[in-house]
């Protein structure tokens, strides 16, 4: 079975711009959360959604939004970038809110 | 709220050395404990987790862990380090249903682990 997968692999873009970034989970699993990792850190939680609604919001702006779709794939959307967004962003995918969540190889996101 | 701190940003062992890289949490409800491996440029691989029972937990590639209530530690050990083994290691607490961050991982900083031949 094919794992959780992300696109772009890679992205680069410039401050100010708006950039989406998409996950698709491993079939079968109806949670998606996203979670940013800046260098030399651990990953810090962005958001969790299930059954396609918001679960839970990290202590991150307004600028950083995500949605589910009904297939249960999922697009993290950060507007007006920032050179601090730049980082390796990171999805992952649940049977169910409380159980172990598998992690997708990340998409890295450098703002310049 | 949840916190992991893992003590030690590096470890370098010896192959064929005890493998030991430490983990203390903060819950206010019981928690669950993982941990994961990340090789460079890759996401994070499950090594193994712990929910409710038994609390020696075995993992994938001869990993272990012990949850001690009593000294809110979970910490990750591994008889005989390989090569293979280099990576880093992150240490995660998230809670069961109730709580306010249910299913919300919340990962410590990460331990660097070195092997030498």
């Amino acid at each position: 079975d094919a794992g959780v997968t992300q696109s772009p692999t890679h992205l680069i873009k410039t401050r100010g711009q708006h950039v989406t970034l998409r996950c698709s989970p491993i079939s079968g699993h109806k949670s998606v959360s996203w979670y940013q990792q800046v260098l030399g850190q651990g990953p810090q939680f962005i958001f969790q959604y299930y059954e396609k609604e918001e679960r839970g919001r990290g202590n991150f702006p307004d600028r950083f939004s995500a949605r589910q779709f009904p297939n249960y794939s999922s697009e993290l959307n950060v507007n007006a970038l920032l050179l601090g967004d730049s980082a390796l962003y990171l999805c992952a995918s649940s049977s169910g809110r409380g159980y172990e969540q598998y992690f997708g190889p990340g998409t890295r996101l450098t703002v310049t | 709220a949840q916190s992991v701190t893992q003590l030690g940003s590096h470890v370098s062992v010896s192959e064929g050395a005890l493998v030991l890289l430490r983990c203390n949490y903060s819950s206010s409800v019981p928690p669950y404990l993982f941990w994961y491996v990340q090789y460079p440029n890759q996401g994070l691989q499950l090594l193994l987790k712990y929910t409710t029972g038994a609390t020696l937990v075995k993992g994938i590639n001869g990993f272990e862990a012990e949850f001690k209530k009593s000294e809110t530690s979970f910490h990750l050990t591994k008889p005989s380090a390989h090569m293979s083994d280099a990576a880093e290691y992150f240490c995660a607490v998230s809670v069961g249903a109730g709580g306010t961050s249910y299913g919300k991982l919340t990962f410590g900083q990460g331990t660097i682990l070195t092997v030498h031949p």
